[in-house]
C-alpha cells in the first residue's frame, strides 16, 4: 500500500514552546490530508482537514490558532502545536488518501507522533 | 451525521479459534466501511474496506468482514486467530451522502487479545 511518513515519532518539549510535526505522502499525491489526535486507550478524533493550497478546515472545538496547519504541496502537510501546554500531550496521527483513488479510497496513516509537554 | 459503534472494549479468544469483532454504523446515505488495526505506539494499518458489490470482503492477514445493510453492521472475522493478531482494531465509516466530510469517522476501538 501507499506510504505516509510522519516525523518526528517522539518529541518532548517544554511548556510554552512550539512543535512542528510533518506528514509526507511518499509515493502518491494527496490534495487532502487529515490530522487526528488519540488519547490513551481512546479512539481517533479528527482535528482538522488539511487542504493543499488553501486553509485547513478545523473540527468544532479545535483551536485553529493553537494547531496551525500548512499544506504547501501535494505531498506535505505540517501541524504546528503553538505555545504547547501539558494538556496538549497526546498521540497525533496524520493520514492521506491517494488523489488517484477518488473518494472511495482508504486512508493511509503515518506512524504517529507522540508529543509530551513538560 | 455519521457514526460508528464498537460495542466491545475487548475480545478474548484462544489461538486457533475463530474471532469476531463487532461494528455497527449509522449514515444518511450509503456507507463506505473500513477496518484498521493499530499496534502499540504505531499508526493505523488498513485491513479491508467495503465500497459496493459483494457483501463479504476479504482483506489482509486472513481477515474478512461482512456488510449487512439491514442490520447496519460490518463485523470483522477471521477463521483461526493467531497470537500475533492481538492488537487494537478500529472500524470506520464515511457517508457517501456527506460530500462535505471527506475524513473517516472511527469507532471507539476493540482490543483483541488472543491467548496461546
Amino acid at each position: 500500500g501507499a506510504v505516509v511518513s510522519q516525523h518526528p515519532s517522539w518529541v518532548i518539549c517544554k511548556s510554552g514552546t512550539s512543535v512542528k510535526i510533518e506528514c509526507r505522502s511518499l509515493d502518491f499525491q494527496a490534495t487532502t490530508m487529515f490530522w487526528y489526535r488519540q488519547f490513551p486507550k481512546q479512539s481517533l478524533m479528527l482535528m482538522a482537514t488539511s487542504n493543499e493550497g488553501s486553509k485547513a478546515t478545523y473540527e468544532q472545538g479545535v483551536e485553529k490558532d493553537k494547531f496551525l496547519i500548512n499544506h504547501a504541496s501535494l505531498t506535505l502537510s505540517t501541524l504546528t502545536v503553538t505555545s504547547a501546554h501539558p494538556e496538549d500531550s497526546s498521540f497525533y496521527i496524520c493520514s492521506a488518501r491517494d488523489l488517484a483513488s477518488g473518494s472511495a479510497g482508504e486512508l493511509f496513516f503515518g506512524e504517529g507522533s507522540r508529543l509530551t509537554v513538560l | 451525521a455519521q457514526s460508528v459503534a464498537q460495542p466491545e472494549d475487548q475480545v478474548n479468544v484462544a489461538e486457533g479459534n475463530p474471532l469476531t469483532v463487532k461494528c455497527t454504523y449509522s449514515v444518511s446515505g450509503n456507507p463506505y466501511l473500513f477496518w484498521y488495526v493499530q499496534y502499540p505506539n504505531r499508526g493505523l494499518q488498513f485491513l479491508l474496506k467495503y465500497i459496493t458489490g459483494d457483501n463479504l470482503v476479504k482483506g489482509s492477514y486472513g481477515f474478512e468482514a461482512e456488510f449487512n445493510k439491514s442490520q447496519t453492521s460490518f463485523h470483522l472475522k477471521k477463521p483461526s486467530a493467531l497470537v500475533s493478531d492481538s492488537a487494537l482494531y478500529f472500524c470506520a465509516v464515511r457517508d457517501t451522502m456527506d460530500t462535505g466530510r471527506r475524513a473517516l469517522t472511527f469507532g471507539s476501538g476493540t482490543r483483541l487479545q488472543v491467548q496461546p
